[in-house]
């Protein structure tokens, strides 16, 4: 079964530092990726996708993402980060078969930033 | 701009109340979705539709049902709420053919006491 995997729960960024939250799926064919970001009472709201083509994806608001099939991980990167970026990030696959469409998400990488 | 809207952002109701939770979109698709949030859990499907009147169960559909009477509608249906669903919930929609990006609604978070 396809499953996604964000190891780290929380984590703490200074201002103007780098980022990267990993993510890493289970998955037998060509995935099709997702990154979303929730702020606090919100929905979630589409980062970047990776459907096929390039492996580095850019994304909205300075992310990008790196697909890399040999590690079955797709890492989301962000090279300063700003106070406004505290947030929960989700990282999701879409399932295949009967449950194309759907996506599988991850527990969420919930990220701090410091001053 | 795409838009999914939730009818209630905050919802308080006892239990053993029958609560209903509105989702509309309005970018025509095919595919509705409604999902459950809990810290430390992530987001885990609830059911989700694929047409009108259709739908389907996903992984956590025990205590819930849906209606979809209309395209752009999708209904959320607790027959007996109880505490242990309190949570947020998110509705979300996408074309039919994919792969395609889900839009989510803001979420409505309902306590159940």
């Amino acid at each position: 079964a396809q499953s996604v995997t964000q190891p780290d729960i929380h984590i703490t960024v200074s201002e103007g530092a780098s980022l990267e939250l990993r993510c890493n799926y289970s998955y037998g064919a060509t995935p099709y990726l997702f990154w979303y970001v929730q702020s606090p009472g919100q929905g979630l709201q589409l980062l970047l996708k990776y459907f096929s083509g390039d492996t580095l994806v850019q994304g909205i608001k300075g992310f990008e993402a790196e697909f890399k099939r040999s590690q079955s991980s797709f890492n989301l990167r962000k090279p300063s980060v700003h106070w406004s970026d505290a947030a929960e990030y989700f990282c999701a696959v879409e399932g295949y078969g009967g449950s194309q469409g759907n996506l599988i998400f991850g527990k969420g990488t919930k990220l701090s930033v410091k001053p | 701009d795409v838009k999914v809207t939730q009818s209630s952002r905050y919802l308080v109701k006892r239990t053993g109340e029958k609560v209903f939770l509105e989702c509309v979109q309005d970018m025509d698709h095919e595919n509705m979705f409604w999902y459950r949030q809990d810290p430390g859990l992530g987001l885990r499907l609830i059911y989700f539709s694929y047409d009108v009147k259709m739908k389907e169960k996903g992984d956590i559909p025990e205590g819930y049902s849906v209606s979809r009477e209309k395209k752009e509608r999708f209904s959320l249906i607790l027959e007996s709420a109880s505490t242990n669903q309190t949570s947020m919930y998110l509705c979300a929609s996408n074309p039919r053919q994919g792969p395609e990006t889900q839009y989510f609604g803001p979420g409505t978070r309902l306590l159940v006491l």
